[in-house]
């Protein structure tokens, strides 16, 4: 059964701090894996697609990788403005279909 | 901004009734998933529409149904509703399938 599995559930950091975000998953056919934030009470907010093992992403704090079963999303010095829900999904899917599988999300708490 | 609208964005209801959600995608997209969030299960695939036809299908009721019309805008109709249908109901939108989805705002449904 095609699956992803994010950790940790959430993670607080203090200003400046840097960690990693991690995306494990087990899904047939992975077409991209794509990372989204979401805040409180609004849509999900795209920030990187990945399509294949060793391919890197970066903008602004955020970096993410990917690997054959696992993408990491890494914040480098964090503000509290990156408090934030992080969520990973995997697409997988033939043609026009494009649904995403998603693991229920990394919250991340920045303390200043 | 996504550039997907959704309304209403917020639903308060009752058990056994009937709503529809409506989501308008972004211009020129072809596609629209609907997505379900609750508390407990985080972001579920309900269906995807690619130009009008069903492509894809995943945890959806079968109280549930939607389409896509002829200027791609799409609707999503709940009916029967239980207090477990209470949830935040996304659409997304993207070119192709293979595609990002871009997020909407959102449709916060309440049963009672």
């Amino acid at each position: 059964e095609d699956q992803v599995t994010q950790s940790p559930e959430a993670l607080r950091l203090q200003e400046g701090e840097s960690s990693s975000l991690n995306c494990s998953y087990t899904v047939s056919g992975l077409r991209g894996l794509f990372w989204y934030r979401q805040d409180p009470g609004k849509g999900p907010e795209f920030l990187f697609t990945l399509y294949s093992a060793g391919e890197e992403k970066e903008k602004e704090r955020l970096k993410a990788t990917l690997t054959k079963k696992e993408s990491f999303l890494h914040i480098t010095a964090p503000k509290p403005e990156d408090s934030a829900t992080y969520l990973c999904a995997a697409q997988r899917g033939e043609g026009s279909q494009g649904n995403l599988i998603f693991g229920k999300g990394t919250k991340l708490s920045v303390k200043p | 901004d996504s550039g997907v609208t959704q309304t209403p964005k917020h639903l308060i209801t009752a058990t056994g009734q009937r709503v529809t959600l409506r989501c308008s995608p972004r211009s020129g997209d072809l596609s629209v998933y609907w997505y379900q969030q609750s508390l407990d299960q985080g972001l579920q695939f309900l269906i995807q529409y690619y130009n009008g036809e069903e492509r894809a299908k995943g945890n959806i009721l079968e109280r549930f149904s939607a389409q896509q019309f002829p200027d791609l805008h799409s609707e999503l109709n709940l009916s029967s509703l239980e207090l477990g249908d209470s949830a935040l109901y996304f659409c997304a939108s993207s070119v192709e399938g293979a595609d990002t989805q871009y997020f909407g705002p959102g449709t916060r449904l309440t049963v009672l």
